[in-house]
């Protein structure tokens, strides 16, 4: 069975300070991995996708196979960061089913 | 371009009464998907669509029920309400597997009474 772990539910940090939420993951073969945000009274949106390698609002996360994790990262983390965060994975044959992980709630402090 | 439109955004049932969560998108996306979200219990699967007139069990589909006659639109039908589904639900689409993630809609928060 498929299956995400959001070890923190909570994550606080100051501003200016590094940021690192993790993401495990089990799963049969290779996955597709993504990073959702909800900001407050906003909509759950795309945050980022391990295939494109990419850097979203400075944030990365890296897809380590051996480790089966998707970590978040961010070296300076900023007040507008603070929002849910949501780990999710899917098959690489099916768009419509994900698994979400639990979500970590992250805030930072001024 | 609306992306995905979910109505209503707020409903209150009594247990036993039977409703329609409306979901609609104008992306042309062959998948959509609904889900609901519980404190502490992430986003949890209900039913999916990988395209019209081709529909799934997720994993939490007891209770509902999904149609998918176009692409636009798949709406959820929570045949006989109970307190155990006072929920907020989200609908989303995606065009597709490989880079493209999920479209969300704004959610439908709904209490049973």
């Amino acid at each position: 069975a498929q299956r995400v772990t959001q070890p923190e539910k909570l994550l606080s940090v100051f501003k200016g300070a590094p940021v690192e939420l993790k993401c495990n993951y089990s799963y049969s073969g290779s996955p597709e991995l993504f990073w959702y945000v909800q900001y407050s009274r906003q909509r759950l949106q795309l945050l980022l996708r391990h295939i494109s390698r990419e850097s979203i609002k400075g944030f990365t996360a890296d897809l380590n196979k051996g480790e089966t994790s998707f970590h978040l990262k961010k070296p300076f983390a900023q007040e507008e960061d603070s929002a849910m965060y949501y780990c999710a994975l899917r098959s690489r044959t099916n768009a419509g089913k994900s698994t979400f992980g639990d979500g970590t709630t992250l805030t930072v402090k001024p | 371009n609306a992306g995905v439109t979910q109505t209503p955004k707020f409903q209150v049932l009594k247990t036993g009464q039977s409703m329609t969560l409306q979901c609609a998108q104008d992306m042309n996306h062959e998948y959509m998907s609904w889900y609901r979200q519980d404190p502490g219990m992430g986003l949890r699967l209900i039913h999916y669509s990988v395209g019209a007139g081709i529909t799934d069990q997720g994993e939490v589909p007891n209770g509902y029920n999904v149609s998918r006659s176009t692409t636009e639109d798949f709406p959820l039908r929570l045949l006989s309400a109970a307190p155990s589904q006072t929920s907020v639900y989200f609908c989303a689409s995606s065009y597709g597997v490989g880079n493209y993630g999920y479209t969300f809609g704004s959610g439908t928060r709904l209490t049973v009474v």
